[in-house]
């Protein structure tokens, strides 16, 4: 299995829903990685999974939250997010920890906040 | 500190004709350099990646993107496009400085493949 999957594919949420990205990878990599994509932008970091820990990026707001239940797995939890937050939310991966390697992106998931 | 520019937001070329895309790097290290690609709603597929071997590197889909320290460039290339080449292609660098696994991507340039 060489491929990262992102699931949904697609979610619409209300402001003061909650949901939650997942993704999932089985090649054994030992870091993950959550981006954001506006249209017409490259994408930005969110977090980095790797060590065993999170590291997250300061300028993130705390409605995004990033959970990981196993080494293969990243989840991304949202609460009250904002009609801003509509963006492609793509989840990669890479064999070396410290990110020295090339990065395999996932499909994304295409999310819009009304 | 790392950085990237992709001198080109759009290029548009015919199809059957070469595809120049160019990126300039500036680099504290000697950097490591990939190509990704993104068709229309899709996430970032690897083109290539440059790190310190072969100044010529050959990536997948005909693609391939030549190091040059003297220029400071590392522009992507292939000889003859297709129509599915169409997408928008990202030239990025290794940030070394950053905060771990941190890549700096350039802006981007658009590809359109005309028949």
């Amino acid at each position: 299995d060489t491929e990262v999957t992102q699931t949904p594919k697609h979610l619409v949420m209300g402001m003061t829903n909650k949901k939650s990205l997942k993704c999932e990878q089985h090649m054994g990599h030992r870091a993950m990685y959550w981006y954001k994509q506006k249209a017409k932008k490259p994408p930005e970091l969110m977090f980095v999974y790797s060590y065993e820990k999170l590291s997250i990026n300061e300028s993130v707001p705390s409605r995004f939250s990033p959970e990981c239940p196993n080494s293969s797995l990243l989840n991304l939890h949202l609460h009250a997010l904002q009609p801003e937050d509509s963006a492609l939310y793509l989840c990669a991966s890479s064999q070396d920890e410290r990110g020295l390697d090339e990065q395999f992106f996932g499909p994304g998931t295409r999310l819009t906040v009304l | 500190a790392q950085s990237v520019t992709q001198l080109d937001s759009h290029v548009s070329v015919s199809e059957g004709t070469p595809v120049l895309l160019r990126c300039n790097y500036s680099s504290s290290y000697s950097p490591s350099l990939f190509w990704y690609v993104q068709h229309p709603n899709k996430g970032l597929q690897l083109l290539l990646k440059y790190t310190s071997a072969a100044t010529l590197v050959k990536g997948i889909n005909g693609f391939e993107a030549e190091f040059k320290k003297s220029e400071t460039s590392f522009h992507l290339t292939k000889p003859s496009a297709h129509m599915s080449d169409a997408a928008e292609y990202f030239c990025v660098v290794r940030n070394y400085g950053g905060s771990q696994g941190n890549l700096i991507f350039g802006k981007g340039t658009k590809l359109s493949v005309k028949p």
